[in-house]
């Protein structure tokens, strides 16, 4: 099984350029969360969803949006880049919400913008 | 070797020795903690996790200590191997309810380990 997959690795935006992370899995779990690591910190959770039409806001949702149309995609979407956008993003699933369900993570998007 | 996670990010140990990663809590009420292990361009990978009601708990060359008097987690590692280079991360879980997405992660340690 490939797991958590993200794409792209790397990318470069310009402020005001929009853009769409991808994030799938091939587990069929349930849950899928994204993150933002930024250098020298712990994870932020950015957004979930607890199953396919269902989202909701995390810790810091402000510049994103996204998306479950289906149980095994969870895009990411910046609108408007700006450089506080500038971080590692991470996908991430779990097959519940539960806390004694491991987080199954993606090798995570390096993204700049500047 | 020994680390204050949050505060002295990076840890060196000689190959072989046991290695000891600290990580200070903040939520007396939080009931749940993991340590994950996040190698270089990888995502974290889950390493352990202990429940409030547990003191320590053992892995495969890991052992997480729990001493809630003070509000602190360790995770030993033994025989460390090069391998085992990477950056540690503990969360804990301030929902009682058992919530991933409550969890609060910490700053993680970056371990070095010298041939």
């Amino acid at each position: 099984n490939a797991g958590v997959t993200q794409t792209p690795k790397f990318r470069i935006l310009k402020i005001g350029q929009s853009m769409t992370l991808q994030c799938t899995q091939d587990m069929n779990h349930n849950y899928m969360y994204w993150y933002r690591q930024d250098p020298g910190m712990g994870l932020k959770l950015i957004y979930y969803s607890v199953g396919a039409g269902i989202t909701d806001k995390g810790e810091v949702p402000n510049g994103y949006n996204v998306s479950r149309s289906t149980t095994e995609d969870f895009p990411l979407r910046l609108e408007l880049a700006a450089p506080s956008q500038t971080s590692v993003y991470f996908c991430a699933s779990s097959n519940t919400g539960g806390t004694n369900e491991k987080l199954f993570f993606g090798s995570g998007t390096q993204l700049s913008v500047l | 070797g020994e680390s204050v996670g949050l505060h002295l990010p990076t840890l060196s140990v000689q190959e072989g020795d046991n290695s000891i990663i600290n990580c200070a809590y903040s939520n007396s009420a939080s009931d749940y903690f993991i340590w994950y292990k996040q190698e270089s361009g990888k995502g974290p990978q889950f390493i352990i996790d202990i429940r409030s009601n547990m003191d320590k708990r053992q892995g495969q060359r890991v052992t997480v200590l729990l001493n809630k008097t003070v509000k602190h987690l360790s995770l030993q590692i033994a025989a460390t191997q090069p391998g085992d280079s990477a950056v540690y991360f503990c969360a804990e879980n301030e929902d009682g309810a058992g919530n991933n997405r409550k969890l609060i992660w910490g700053l993680g340690t970056s371990l070095a380990v010298n041939p």
